[in-house]
């Protein structure tokens, strides 16, 4: 069965570069979720789309991080002017309607990002 | 904001044995807790959720508790196995209805030893 897929998945940019990263989540599935995990860290939650609608984005680092899911289906994070700093895994998890009282979210494999 | 805690970074065990990993939270108690694995070169995969009002929930070999007045949650691997290595996360969702995105421990990485 199709899980959540991202691409690419991994991605060296040098430091000023512009990167998109593309996560496809489960079909159906209504919130999406971006997060930044560190090496040795645990998952840091970036943004949340429900459908469309962005409701949260007060994890996103810096104004050059910008994530859009315009069809309420693939969503997108883009990194402007890339830094060292933003050298990272990007995980995409996806999770069905909350009304089903199903919390669980499925991960994708994530795009590990290197900035030289 | 939520801290989580979770015991150690690394834990070795023998195979066979009962693997004991801990979560510790330091502000809220949250509506429910929820464990992870995650394996080298990959994303997280839910194992089990606990809810607040639940002491306990069990899933084959692995068992979940929840103790909201100590604020912690234990996570057992019975008869552990070789393949149960992994690293496992702790995750907590924030305060209040309508918000899902979670906060993650740092992670205990677990090493059964044959």
């Amino acid at each position: 069965g199709a899980g959540v897929s991202q691409s690419p998945r991994y991605k060296v940019a040098k430091r000023g570069q512009d990167v998109a990263l593309r996560c496809d989540p489960i079909s159906g599935h209504v919130s999406l979720f971006w997060y930044q995990q560190a090496l040795g860290q645990g998952p840091e939650f970036l943004t949340y789309f429900q459908n469309e609608a962005q409701l949260d984005k007060s994890g996103l680092p810096s104004d050059r991080f910008f994530a859009e899911r315009p069809e309420g289906s693939v969503s997108t994070l883009k990194i402007q002017r890339t830094q060292q700093e933003d050298s990272a895994v990007y995980l995409c998890a996806s999770q069905a309607l909350a009304g089903t009282f199903s919390y669980e979210q499925y991960f994708g494999p994530g795009t590990r990002l290197t900035v030289t | 904001s939520q801290k989580i805690e979770q015991n150690s970074e690394a834990l070795n065990i023998q195979e066979g044995k009962t693997a004991t990993l801990t979560c510790n939270y330091t502000n809220y108690s949250p509506a429910y807790l929820q464990w992870y694995r995650q394996d080298p070169g990959r994303g997280p995969v839910f194992l089990l959720l606990i809810r607040e009002n639940e002491k306990e929930k069990r899933k084959e070999r692995l068992k979940v508790t929840f103790d909201t007045t100590l604020k912690q949650s234990l996570f057992h691997i019975t008869a552990s196995q070789p393949a149960d290595s992994a690293t496992y996360l702790c995750a907590l969702p924030p305060r209040g209805a309508g918000s899902y995105q979670l906060t993650f421990g740092k992670g205990t990485k677990l090493s059964v030893i044959p």
